[in-house]
């Protein structure tokens, strides 16, 4: 159980287009997910915080409107980076956390990633 | 804010060693600590989660141990073997909300 999926898992495109990632949380409900970036050999970096029915929380630095997410359903949120350029290149990584309520410090489950590139 | 610090960056050990891995928080008011294995170009796999009024967690070969007062925390990892080889991340959730502050990784290499 407790299994989160992303999609696509690769993506190429050129500069300038849309890129749209899902996160799904396949057998559980999830009010809250979470989006992270993870550039080579580097740690995770959190971006936003994607709430079931509410705007997203985004982290100082990450640009809103560049990045916007969209938690329409318990268990489906999606991250759409907007005219991508060579720079947002990177690894896409969400967490969902199991409750209908918004519960702190409950495990967080991860999908496997979404790699981003860009040319 | 929260900063967690991993040490080392990266452990290149023979198989079957015992070894140890690092990780520190700079606030201690913390709601629990968890370690995580990622494999290359993979998402990230909960090894251990320890509460704060816990001190330690086993699974198998690996204990996890948390000193909250000192801001420190260690993953203990018995007879490695090659398997085993995988960057491990710690994070911890603040008492002031529901996020994960992670480390920067230890990169493990377990040689056959």
């Amino acid at each position: 159980g407790a299994v989160v999926s992303q999609h696509p898992s690769w993506v190429i495109c050129k500069s300038g287009t849309s890129v749209k990632i899902e996160c799904r949380s396949l057998d559980f409900q999830a009010t809250t997910m979470f989006w992270y970036r993870q550039f080579p050999k580097q740690s995770l970096m959190l971006m936003a915080t994607s709430n079931e029915g509410s705007k997203a929380t985004y982290e100082q630095g990450v640009e809103k409107d560049k990045f916007l997410i969209n938690h329409a359903s318990l268990t489906l949120s999606t991250l759409t980076v907007t005219s991508a350029h060579p720079e947002d290149s990177s690894f896409y990584i969400c967490s969902a956390q199991p409750g209908t309520r918004r519960q702190r410090g409950e495990t967080q489950y991860f999908g496997p990633g979404t790699r981003l590139l860009v040319l | 804010k929260q900063e967690v610090t991993q040490i080392p960056a990266a452990l290149s050990v023979p198989e079957g060693e015992n070894l140890v891995l690092n990780c520190s928080f700079t606030d201690s008011a913390i709601y629990n600590l968890q370690w995580f294995r990622q494999d290359p170009g993979k998402g990230l796999t909960s090894l251990l989660l320890i509460q704060s009024s816990q001190r330690e967690q086993t699974s198998g070969r690996l204990n996890a141990s948390l000193d909250k007062s000192s801001g420190r925390s260690t993953l203990y990892i018995a007879a490695s073997q090659p398997g085993d080889s995988a960057t491990y991340l710690c994070a911890v959730v603040n008492n002031a909300g529901n996020m994960l502050t992670f480390g920067g990784g230890t990169r493990l290499m377990v040689k056959p």
